[in-house]
Parts: structure tokens; C-alpha cells; sequence
């Protein structure tokens, strides 16, 4: 079974404070996603990566930045926490290929920032 | 532009009762298309998913869903609700040659089965 795990379920940081969100997946995929939940808004992609080094913006990725140095780590990073970044934030990954690339998610950080 | 929509923000059904969870996607060209059910406290779980070929999917927990071209929806289904079958549930769409894995995800439906 892929299993894409995330550093933490429940997070509380001050507003200002730097925060990482890391992600590790252990099926050697080459793609993975930063997605923030929000209720009546759906996913909402902030970054994604093609490959190691690699990154591209999403749909919302002001405010965050991310790193990816080795294949199985994304690392989402809020240079200085804000309260309308609490949210939960999922991370997925995928392998690209002629069937469909599914995405496999991790259980979700949620992030609370006062 | 890819796009796609889930028109209700929540769904009740009784338990034994058929279900349908609607969505509707707009991209250029081809779809892949694909539904995720999240549980409590839980992140997405993979349902099922359209590539190609036949218009009716199967899936995980006896869901399925059909593609329709003409009326660009992938409605899911399930012939008899569960009362564990209340979740989240969200469609996504890419298109098949866009060059990117970028998918974009509904706002999600709830559903609630009653007992």
C-alpha cells in the first residue's frame, strides 16, 4: 500500500512564527502536492513538484514556499504564520503514467495559527 | 480553462436507498476524471477513476460512476447507501494532454446516510 505521512496531525503556532509541514512518501513517486482544505472552498492547490529540486506554483501559493531535496520529502514552509493560513493541509503524491496518475493523500496536518 | 463543479453542498439518503453524488467538469479536450471520499479527521481516499473506455466505473465499497461526454458529468452512485458510507466526498478533473498533473478539485459534497 502507498503511504504518504505527514509530520504532524495537530499544530498550533503563534502568528509571525516560521512553520514547516513536512511530507514523506514511501512509493517513489515523482509527483507531490501541497493542498489547503478550507470548508465550502474544497482543495485548493499551493505547490507542486515534478521531481526532485523541481517546484511549480499552485492556484494559492502566497505566503508559502517549498523544498524538495530528496524524492520522497515535500516540505511546505510559511515564512511567518498568519491567521488566515489556519487551515488543514493535505499532501498528496502520484506517478505519472498512461492510467492515470492517482493521487494518494496523507491524513492532513491541521494547522491552527493565533 | 479546467473547471469542475458539485452542485449540492450536501446529500441525505436513506440507508438501503440508491445514492447519487453529482458532478459536472468543463476542459478542453479529454478528461481524467476521478472521486475521493474523505472520512472524519482523515485525508482523501482514492474511489475510482475514468481514463478511457467503457462509461461506467467501478469502484471501491461497490461505488460507481458514469461518464457522460455529451453532458460533460461523472455522477457517483451506489445501488444501496450505507450509514457508513456518510463523508466527504469530492470529484477532480485534469485533461488528458494538458501537460501537467495539476487536477482540480470540487468543493466537495456531504453526504449523510440516515439509519
Amino acid at each position: 500500500d502507498v503511504k504518504v505521512t505527514q509530520s504532524s496531525r495537530y499544530l498550533v503556532k503563534r502568528t509571525g512564527e516560521k512553520v514547516f509541514l513536512e511530507c514523506v512518501q514511501d512509493m517513489d513517486h515523482e509527483n507531490m502536492f501541497w493542498y489547503r482544505q478550507d470548508p465550502g472552498l474544497g482543495l485548493r492547490l499551493i505547490y507542486f513538484s515534478y521531481d526532485v529540486k523541481m517546484k511549480e506554483k499552485g492556484d494559492i501559493p502566497e505566503g508559502y514556499s517549498v523544498s524538495r531535496e530528496k524524492k520522497e520529502r515535500f516540505s511546505l514552509i510559511l515564512e511567518s504564520a498568519s491567521t488566515n493560513q489556519t487551515s488543514m493541509y493535505l499532501c498528496a503524491s502520484s506517478s505519472p503514467g498512461p492510467i492515470g496518475d492517482t493521487q494518494y493523500f496523507g491524513p492532513g496536518t491541521r494547522l491552527t495559527v493565533l | 480553462a479546467q473547471s469542475v463543479a458539485q452542485p449540492e453542498d450536501q446529500v441525505n439518503v436513506a440507508e438501503g436507498n440508491p445514492l447519487t453524488v453529482k458532478c459536472t467538469y468543463s476542459v478542453s479536450g479529454n478528461p481524467y476524471l476521478f472521486w475521493y471520499v474523505q472520512y472524519p479527521n482523515r485525508g482523501l481516499q482514492f474511489l475510482l477513476k475514468y481514463i478511457t473506455g467503457d462509461n461506467l466505473v467501478k469502484g471501491s465499497y461497490g461505488f460507481e460512476a458514469e461518464f457522460n461526454k455529451s453532458q460533460t458529468s461523472f455522477h457517483l452512485k451506489k445501488p444501496s447507501a450505507l450509514v457508513s458510507d456518510s463523508a466527504l466526498y469530492f470529484c477532480a478533473v485534469r485533461e488528458a494532454t494538458s501537460g501537467t498533473y495539476k487536477y482540480i478539485f470540487g468543493t466537495g459534497t456531504r453526504l449523510k446516510v440516515l439509519a
